[in-house]
């Protein structure tokens, strides 16, 4: 069964930092792009960044970059996601996705508070 | 950025009726040389998520009801959803995949009447 476990989330203080995990499974993970797409509490769907099968080519949202660095490691079969700086509208609820987005994680919540 | 757009944002419809949501893209997502509209639609749920629709905007994805289908080019789609039951209850989402950063529009509710 192809699948995506995000971790990593939790409650950070505004200006702290947080790494997100995505381990993938059933399916060759180095032969595809991944993603990571966030949904803030009440709000929609909201592209984050993404990254070539190599690792060297990535893409991000303006909001993001800068603060926010996403990497891979094809021998562990895994996706993070490296969030400095964070801001209070960094609350929400990241997902990654495979390349093709048919394949999505549950989602680890990421809190920005005092 | 190519903006996405949804109309309505919120749609109640009678169970078996049929459901149209439209999106508009900023301009367009057709790429002339494969003749493909990068455009997805997606299917959210509370707590769980997004479930991949439809791709190349009219390609279902394996697995999904053919009571849900999409059409469209350029920068014009549509979801339509023949005939309404009650476990598609949820909000949709089209997005684009042109050009990164690969924007979702706002969402459209889907409720029953």
């Amino acid at each position: 069964e192809e699948q995506l476990v995000e971790s990593g989330g939790g409650l950070v203080q505004p200006g702290g930092a947080l790494r997100l995990s995505c381990a993938a499974s059933g399916f060759n993970f180095s032969k595809y792009w991944m993603i990571w797409v966030r949904q803030a509490p009440g709000k929609g769907l909201e592209w984050v960044a993404n990254i070539k099968e190599d690792g060297i080519v990535r893409y991000y949202v303006d909001s993001v970059r800068g603060r926010f660095t996403i990497s891979r490691d094809n021998a562990k079969n895994s996706l993070y996601l490296q969030m400095n700086s964070l801001r209070a509208e960094d609350t929400a609820t990241y997902y990654c996705a495979r390349g093709g987005y048919s394949v999505w994680g549950q989602g680890t919540l990421v809190t920005v508070s005092s | 950025d190519i903006a996405v757009s949804q109309s309505p944002d919120s749609l109640a419809v009678s169970l078996g009726e049929r459901a149209t949501i439209n999106c508009k893209t900023s301009q367009s997502v057709l790429y002339s040389s494969n003749n493909r509209n990068y455009l997805a639609w997606y299917q959210k749920k509370p707590g769980q998520p997004p479930k991949l629709l439809t791709y190349w905007a009219a390609t279902r994805d394996s697995g999904v009801p053919d009571r849900f289908s999409g059409s469209g080019s350029g920068t014009d789609f549509t979801l339509t959803i023949s005939s309404l039951q009650a476990e598609d209850v949820a909000v949709y989402y089209c997005q684009q995949y042109y050009n990164t950063p690969h924007t979702f529009g706002q969402g459209t509710k889907l409720e029953i009447k």
